[in-house]
């Protein structure tokens, strides 16, 4: 079966310091890819997308950035943190094709202080 | 670019009473799906609706997808303490593969 590991599940880091967060997927091939922010009782904000190794879709400008250096695995980084990019971020995947279904991480809620 | 409005954002209801969220896009739909996210977990694929004017149900939950394919609805009948958590559509339009999320309504539910 498939399963989705997201870490850390929570991080607290000053501001202007680096940001390393990492998803992977087992049991599929070729998956979709995504990074999602949640502001505290907000909706999902689509950061970044991903199709394939090496092909990154950004959403939102911002001084966030991902990469997909494996068919399973994406990281959404930053050089910099602002107090903004406080948030509950999820990864998440599907497969290929039309309709398909999300399959969301346990997120990692960060706090930028 | 696609909007996806849901209302209400906030619901207190009392154990027992029904429910009732409405999403409505400014686009028309391929299909559209429903995602509950409890407190402090991640969202979880409720439901998928594709066909004009097509509705389920999952025993106490009933799902309608309108004619226009521009709205959609979630329905709880006598809900219980179990329900209690943020309700999002995603609605995924003709032209992409990209699902674009309501902003959630969050269901409180006093015992």
């Amino acid at each position: 079966s498939q399963t989705i590991h997201q870490w850390p599940a929570t991080l607290v880091q000053p501001v202007g310091s680096p940001l390393s967060l990492e998803c992977t997927v087992e049991g599929t091939s070729n998956p979709n890819l995504y990074w999602y922010r949640q502001a505290a009782g907000r909706g999902l904000q689509l950061l970044f997308y991903s199709v394939g190794i090496g092909q990154i879709s950004s959403e939102v400008p911002q001084n966030l950035s991902a990469s997909r250096p494996q068919d399973r695995q994406f990281i959404l980084s930053s050089k910099k943190l602002l107090l903004s990019d406080s948030g509950f971020y999820l990864c998440a995947w599907n497969n290929r094709g039309g309709n398909e279904k999300l399959f969301f991480g346990s997120g990692t809620q960060l706090s930028v202080l | 670019g696609q909007q996806v409005m849901q209302i209400p954002q906030y619901q207190h209801v009392q154990e027992g009473e029904d429910f009732t969220t409405y999403c409505n896009s400014s686009t028309t739909l391929s299909n559209i799906q429903w995602y509950k996210q409890r407190p402090g977990g991640h969202p979880v694929f409720l439901i998928q609706l594709v066909k004009s004017g097509e509705v389920k149900k999952q025993k106490r939950l009933t799902f309608q997808f309108g004619e226009a394919k521009k709205n959609s609805s979630l329905h709880i009948t006598a809900t219980q303490t179990t329900d209690v958590g943020t309700y999002f559509c995603a609605g995924r339009n003709n032209a992409g593969n990209m699902l674009t999320f309501g902003g959630g309504t969050r269901l409180m539910v006093k015992p």
